[in-house]
């Protein structure tokens, strides 16, 4: 186990839904991430926080809005999602962010279906 | 062009073969990278980091050409076990990692 995790690990919406995915590390790490994989495509970064303040957004669409209440906590709001956000949601987590060596530890993943 | 970009494979060989994947880099200021391993339906894990000289760990051995942008990981002597989709990583100039899309291993016995 690499000490994040996630829940729920699946979780099936309407479009009309709302609903939260939430991450925890037990890692003491400062810094953690949300990403997107969909099938064949490359893993997306969507939000980074870094001592729970958003420190990048990659142009995500404003129906995920992420929240991060302490930095072993973080969020994944989810509304009015579409069929094409069915994808592996995965937080990830690093002692700090940006340094050469700095490696990623990931949580095992949502896997959202959208109908 | 892609920033990171993998031969998708998949890569179908028998236990005991050798087999290498190649990964190519589009930003020349990227200064580490790492490959990742994913097996079916679960998480990247990291495999290991690739160093500028190269570096070994086991029956991998990852090796950087930072002149050529590319990067390369070496399995020896391969292991049912070994099965899985392997990620090319870099870092980007924000810090960021960038991920491939994967090459995917296939070993059989």
């Amino acid at each position: 186990e690499t000490g994040v995790t996630q829940t729920p690990r699946h979780l099936v919406m309407g479009m009309t839904n709302k609903k939260s995915l939430k991450c925890e590390q037990h890692l003491g790490h400062n810094a953690m991430y949300w990403y997107k994989q969909s099938a064949k495509k490359p893993l997306e970064l969507m939000f980074v926080y870094s001592l729970e303040e958003r420190v990048e957004n990659n142009s995500v669409p404003s129906r995920f809005s992420p929240e991060c209440p302490n930095s072993s906590h973080l969020f994944l709001h989810l509304h009015t999602l579409q069929p094409e956000d069915s994808a592996l949601y995965l937080c990830a987590s690093s002692q700090d962010l940006s340094t050469d060596e700095e490696t990623q530890y990931f949580g095992p993943g949502t896997r959202l279906l959208v109908l | 062009r892609k920033e990171v970009e993998q031969d998708p494979g998949p890569f179908n060989v028998p236990e005991g073969a050798t087999v290498a994947f190649n990964c190519t880099y589009s930003n020349s200021a990227s200064q580490s990278f790492f490959w990742y391993r994913q097996d079916c339906r679960k998480e990247p894990k990291l495999l290991m980091s690739v160093y500028s000289s190269g570096n070994e760990d086991g029956r991998f051995t990852a090796q950087l050409n930072r002149a050529s942008q590319y990067i390369s990981l070496l399995i020896r002597d391969s292991k049912l076990s070994d099965s899985a989709t392997y990620l090319c990583v870099a870092r980007g100039s924000q810090g960021n990692l960038i991920f491939g899309k994967g090459t995917k291993l296939s070993v059989k016995p």
